[in-house]
């Protein structure tokens, strides 16, 4: 069975400061995905990892992907408050459909 | 592109009652899921449709829970009996498959449907 963990849960950070939040998987996989999610709304999709050494950027934020590893990072940079969200990694080991979720880490950006 | 749209966004039922969930995913998608997300078990695939054929319907709970493709336009989600314990946020979701067919598009997830269960 596929198991997706986050670290951390919860992150409570300073405008400004950078911070790593990282996803294991326990399953060979070259497919991951992060999202986020605002308080009461929807999953919104922020990357899309296809191969070892993929790298994405937007913005404050940077996706990696190790698959040796079965490692995914999300990097913020110079966080601002509008990040505060929960944001969710998400492994998909079949031919393109089933994703299995990480628990989420619940990041706060204070001023 | 409207996006996936669900109905209700918020439904309030007692204990026993049928409730139906609704959703339209977005035009063209293949791919169509149903989760729910509550605090202590977090999202939960529950079954998801591929060309309006159930694919994999492990995750769904209990023989009360059912759901059903009709159309490549619209999914229904009903739990009969509802309990106490089905509180939750149900999101739909759609998806593409691409040419590669190893790859399919993010995701795309309407806004959920807040279930209470009194």
């Amino acid at each position: 069975e596929l198991k997706v963990e986050q670290n951390p849960l919860f992150l409570s950070m300073q405008e400004g400061k950078n911070y790593t939040i990282y996803c294991n998987y326990s399953t060979t996989s070259d497919r991951l995905y992060w999202y986020r999610q605002d308080p009461g709304k929807s999953l919104e999709s922020l990357f899309v990892l296809l191969s070892n050494g993929a790298v994405k950027q937007e913005g404050r934020l940077m996706a990696s992907l190790d698959t040796k590893a079965r490692l995914s990072t999300l990097h913020i940079t110079a966080a601002v408050h509008d990040l505060s969200a929960t944001y969710f990694c998400a492994v998909d080991l079949t031919s393109g459909s089933r994703l299995t979720f990480g628990e989420g880490t619940q990041l706060t950006v204070n001023p | 592109d409207a996006g996936v749209i669900q109905s209700p966004r918020h439904e309030v039922t007692e204990m026993g009652q049928e409730v139906t969930l609704r959703c339209k995913p977005i035009s063209g998608h293949d791919y169509l899921f149903w989760y729910r997300q509550t605090m202590m078990r977090g999202l939960e695939l529950l079954i998801y449709f591929n060309n309006n054929v159930p694919i994999d319907d492990s995750g769904m709970p209990e023989d009360r829970f059912s759901a059903k493709m009709p159309n490549a336009s619209f999914s229904t989600l009903k739990i009969q009996p509802s309990e106490p314990r089905d509180s939750a946020v149900y999101f739909c979701a759609s998806s593409t498959s691409s040419d590669s067919q190893f790859y399919n598009s993010p995701l795309h997830f309407g806004n959920g449907t807040r279930l209470t269960v009194t």
